[in-house]
């Protein structure tokens, strides 16, 4: 079994406040590192797809970060708003196709 | 939004009937996807599928089985449910390449 970690497991921030968060994966067979947004109540959304060591990926006030070489990627969010509140996940994707995924960082923005 | 539907959306069952989940795309992807989601795991891959006729095992694939006649449709059947078989179950699709992944809105299912 390929262990996916995440932390942390959940945070809390007053809105306005930067965050991030980390994934560490393992580096064999590595193909790509995905990022997903998973609210309440819905399916995950996808919102990083990177592979190259070195990748810096940017949508709004949410970008990441990925390192190959040691097994780890960033996820940064820019002045939290109460609406960035979610589950963020990161799942590994080998090179036969296979997703392996974290169990997640619960971010609560306090208003 | 991709067009990929799960049905039933909820199911409640009894130990050891038979339960089939059907997963549908209309986006021609590739790769289906099928997940089991649980507190303290998060999202597991139970069974994929890359073509037609051609699935592979994830890491949770025992009690599970899996068929994939059309592009459209890849259906997830427990033959024998069991209690531990309670889980939300997700779909997901891809597009071969490094692209994302979609998912499903879900099932739910009960096992009493």
């Amino acid at each position: 079994i390929l262990n996916v970690e995440q932390s942390p497991q959940s945070l809390h921030v007053q809105e306005g406040d930067s965050t991030n968060f980390t994934c560490s994966f393992p580096s064999s067979n590595f193909y790509a590192l995905h990022w997903y947004r998973w609210e309440t109540a819905k399916s995950p959304e996808a919102l990083f797809v990177m592979t190259l060591n070195g990748d810096e990926k940017k949508k709004g006030r949410i970008s990441a970060t990925l390192n190959t070489k040691e097994g780890y990627s960033y996820l940064y969010i820019k002045g939290s708003q109460p609406e960035d509140s979610a589950t963020y996940l990161c799942a590994f994707q080998n090179t036969g196709n296979q997703f392996y995924f974290g169990t997640g960082t619960s971010l609560t923005v306090i208003p | 939004d991709a067009g990929i539907t799960q049905s039933p959306r909820h199911k409640v069952t009894e130990t050891g009937t038979p339960v089939t989940l059907r997963c549908h795309q209309t986006e021609n992807h590739r790769y289906m996807y099928w997940y089991r989601q649980d507190p303290g795991h998060g999202l597991r891959l139970i069974h994929y599928s890359y073509g037609v006729k051609d699935t592979d095992k994830g890491e949770v694939s025992d009690g599970y089985s899996v068929s994939r006649s059309k592009t459209e449709d890849f259906l997830l059947t427990l033959e024998s449910a069991t209690s531990s078989q309670t889980s939300v179950y997700f779909c997901a699709i891809k597009e071969q390449g490094l692209t994302e992944q979609y998912f499903g809105p879900g099932t739910r299912l009960t096992v009493t």
